[in-house]
């Protein structure tokens, strides 16, 4: 059964760098695009960017355009996403979704169980 | 980018009842449209795309309707599980956006 397991919660000061990992299982890794999605606390959901595993290419949401990274590791079938230079409006659930479709469709089938990302002085 | 509007915010049904969630997009996306519900502490699960096709081992009781910039779902016969927030998104126009979101809670 497909998997994504998220690393743990982090607190990080104000202009820091998080890089929250998503450890994939159940499929094969290369063949499914990996999207990022956050959530603040008590608020909806934000769509930030996604990257292909086969190619590594990415595709950010213009508003993280600067901040966001998305790589992985496709020996250990792991994605990854790092934000820079964190505000406290980054405070957040960050979650991995998997796309539905071996053709990209931009909805997400599954997720990981999300890490949340303190941000704080 | 695409602004999605669902309403109302906040639904109080009884269980059993009909409940019915609206889902607005500020241009057409044609069919392209998903819905996904989420319980408090769990990431969210997805339920329709393409407007009306239920995902995966999704019940019967949820169904999806609507194209360009009216879409509908309607859970037939509220469970006690079904309690729990709902979201639209769209995936027509980059990027992918989502709704607000719909709680549904019980009366």
């Amino acid at each position: 059964q497909v998997q994504l397991v998220q690393s743990g919660a982090e607190v990080k000061k104000p202009g820091a760098s998080v890089k929250v990992s998503c450890k994939a299982s159940g499929y094969t890794f290369t063949g499914y695009y990996m999207h990022w999605v956050r959530q603040a606390p008590g608020q909806g959901l934000e769509w930030m960017g996604r990257i292909n595993p086969n190619s590594g290419g990415t595709n950010y949401a213009q508003k993280f355009q600067g901040r966001v990274t998305m790589t992985r590791d496709t020996s250990i079938s792991t994605a990854y996403m790092e934000l820079s230079r964190l505000r406290s409006d980054d405070t957040a659930v960050y979650y991995c979704a998997r796309d539905r479709g071996v053709v990209v469709t931009a909805t997400f089938g599954y997720w990981g169980q999300g890490t949340l990302v303190t941000v704080s002085s | 980018e695409i602004v999605m509007t669902q309403s109302p915010a906040t639904l109080s049904v009884s269980p059993g009842e009909r409940a019915t969630l609206s889902c607005r997009a500020s241009q057409s996306v044609s069919s392209n449209l998903a819905w996904y519900q989420q319980k408090p502490g769990q990431a969210p699960r997805l339920l329709i795309y393409g407007a009306s096709t239920r995902a995966t081992g999704i019940p019967a009781r949820f169904s999806g309707s609507g194209s360009g910039t009216e879409f509908t779902l309607t859970i037939s016969s509220l469970q006690s599980e079904d309690f729990a927030v709902y979201y639209c998104q769209q995936y027509n126009n980059w990027p992918p956006t989502f709704g607000g979101g719909t709680k549904v809670e019980i009366k």
